[in-house]
């Protein structure tokens, strides 16, 4: 069965403080990797999806990374307003489209 | 362009009642997506539509539930009847088709909060 494991499950940051965070994942082959956003109250928001080991994207201070067992989420220089659940999905190769998710990082960004 | 909507935000009903979520999909989305959030716990997989037709439902818990998806648009997934273990967030998410599948991209509703009491 696949699996997703988040760490840390909360994380604190002064402004600027730059950080990552951490999935790791098993899965009988890898379609994608995906990461996502989420405030209270609302639904996931997409942000990456990640193919193969190796591949990075980047969406203004968020820089994700890919490798054979793990991915990371770096955070440059975090703004309060990246205060968010960040979670981390894996879709397995082979199979229909059922996402595996992670249980989230919940950062906070202090001014 | 409209994202995806969810109906209602809330519902409160006690063990053994009916209810039913609904969720429009964003227009031109043959892909819907039914997920459930309990607490403390991961968002899990319900069931995937294509158009009109079921294409995966393993993650669905049991046969209290029912999910359709009337004439490829709109969704409906009814508990019939509510378990106190049902509570939870029920997120709908829809993706477009493209020539090498559903489109990885799922864009989420914000929920449906569901409390049995």
């Amino acid at each position: 069965e696949d699996q997703v494991t988040q760490s840390p499950e909360a994380l604190r940051l002064q402004e600027g403080e730059s950080s990552s965070l951490n999935c790791s994942y098993t899965v009988s082959g890898l379609r994608g990797l995906f990461w996502y956003r989420q405030d209270p109250g609302k639904g996931p928001e997409f942000l990456f999806t990640l193919y193969s080991a190796g591949e990075e994207k980047e969406k203004e201070r968020l820089k994700a990374t890919l490798t054979k067992k793990e991915s990371f989420l770096h955070i440059t220089a975090p703004k309060p307003e990246d205060s968010a659940t960040y979670l981390c999905a894996v879709q397995p190769s082979g199979g229909y489209q059922k996402v595996t998710f992670g249980t989230g990082t919940k950062l906070q960004v202090i001014p | 362009e409209a994202g995806v909507t969810q109906f209602p935000s809330h519902s409160v009903i006690e063990k053994g009642q009916t209810v039913t979520l609904r969720c429009d999909p964003i227009s031109g989305h043959d892909n819907l997506y039914w997920y459930r959030r309990v607490m403390g716990k991961e968002i899990k997989f319900l069931l995937h539509f294509v158009k009109e037709s079921k294409q995966d439902e393993s993650g669905m818990p049991n046969n209290r539930f029912l999910a359709e998806r009337t004439g490829g648009t709109y969704s409906t997934l009814k508990v019939q009847p509510a378990e106190l273990e049902d509570s939870g967030v029920y997120f709908c998410a829809s993706s477009r088709t493209t020539d090498r599948g559903p489109n990885n991209e799922q864009f989420f509703g914000p929920g449906t909060r569901l409390t049995v009491l």
